[in-house]
Order: structure tokens, then sequence, then C-alpha cells
């Protein structure tokens, strides 16, 4: 069961420039989409939210957009910091359908900021 | 800032033997979640509970595990006979009333079962 799928397991980027993490789903009753981020021996911490109404939506360095024909997202980290290294995982639920709100994850990619 | 608890950090157990794994949400919260995360594998949904009863449950979920929420603080996940694949990081979760409102997540349980 691959709702939600996160085909890159790694990424390494250099301090300073954008990173790219991206998300595909098949369930198009999502319309909640989270991004978490989390370090190891730790619980994933909560980074940046979008609902299906919206298309992008932007917190400080972190910007998510949401391409719902495609159904795909994208979290874009601009700059990158060293200490954005960890792994990312998207989350996603039915929000609208499903009061519980359980979320369905993606499988995580590795980030790995160098200085 | 208000925070997810759990507790212990690690449980180590032995196959077939009962297992409590204990949480305490953010206080004003009323959603509450357990996940599991095998090594190497992603995050899966085990539970939700809301108001004193589960709202919904995974297959995983089978008639081994139990939630309670027995004082009004604490949140529980019961594991009765504990077999090998249940060795994971379980993870406790709460919300708010929406269900827009982010989880957040506590730092997680390592079971190890032998």
């Amino acid at each position: 069961d691959q709702q939600v799928k996160q085909n890159s397991p790694s990424l390494s980027v250099q301090e300073g420039r954008i990173s790219i993490l991206n998300c595909d789903y098949t369930n198009s009753m999502f319309d909640y989409f989270l991004w978490y981020k989390k370090y190891p021996a730790e619980g994933p911490t909560f980074l940046i939210s979008i609902s299906s109404i919206k298309d992008k939506n932007e917190d400080g360095r972190f910007t998510v957009f949401l391409n719902k024909s495609a159904k795909h997202l994208s979290l874009h980290i601009v700059p990158s910091q060293p200490g954005d290294s960890a792994v990312y995982f998207c989350a996603a639920s039915e929000a609208l359908y499903n009061q519980g709100g359980k979320l369905i994850f993606g499988q995580g990619t590795e980030l790995s900021v160098k200085p | 800032e208000p925070e997810v608890t759990q507790t212990p950090s690690h449980q180590v157990t032995q196959m077939g033997q009962e297992v409590i794994l204990r949480c305490v949400p953010i206080s004003n919260h009323l959603y509450f979640y357990w996940y599991r995360q095998i090594l190497g594998q992603k995050v899966e949904f085990l539970v939700s509970f809301y108001n004193n009863e589960i709202s919904e449950k995974s297959e995983i979920f089978d008639d081994q595990f139990s939630v309670e929420r027995p004082d009004g603080s604490n949140f529980t996940l019961k594991i009765r006979s504990t077999k090998l694949e249940d060795s994971a990081m379980y993870f406790c979760a709460s919300r708010g009333l929406l269900s827009t409102d982010t989880q957040y997540f506590g730092p997680g349980t390592r079971l190890t079962v032998l």
C-alpha cells in the first residue's frame, strides 16, 4: 500500500543552496498534507502543512507546493543549513472525510546539507 | 512549549510477555494516536482515540493491542503477548479538535522483543 511515496531515499546539497524534497500520492481523497522532520532517536517534528485548497504555503525558509492534478507536492528549503540535515517525511490525510485524521506517511528522504 | 512525552524510552521484553507503553499527550488536545516505525520502514498508523473510544484502527491493530486513557492525562498502548515482529519504535501523537490541527509527536519508545 504505497499511497504516499517519496522516491528519493537521500539528497545531498551544499549549505546556502536550495533543497527540494518531493512527494507523490495516489489517493485523490487526500486533502491535507504535512511535512515532518525527524532526527535519529527522536519523534517526527512538524514543519509545515498545506490544505488542498491552496497550492503554496510558506513559513520562513520552508515552502510547500501542491500540484493536485499531478498528485505531487514538494518542500523547498532556502537557504539550506547544516542543521537541516535530517530525515524528512511527507504525510497526508483525508481531513474533510475523516475526522479522525490518521496520517499516511511516505518512506522519508534523508537530507544532508554539507558546509 | 507543550510537548508529548513518552515512557519508557526503551523497553526490552521477552516474546509472549505483555508490555504497556505510556504517553502523556498535550493537555488540551482531544485526539490521540499511536504510530509505529519498524527499522528501515515508514511510519505506520496504528490507532486513533477520541472521547474515550477508538475512532479508527489499522489492520495492524489486532486483538493483541489495546489502548486506554486511564486517568485523563495518560494514554497507553498495551500489547498483550508480544511477538518478534512487534519490535519497532512506537510514537504517540496528539492534536486538537479539528482534522486539520497539527499532530504533535512524542519522542518514541523503542520496543525490542527477544
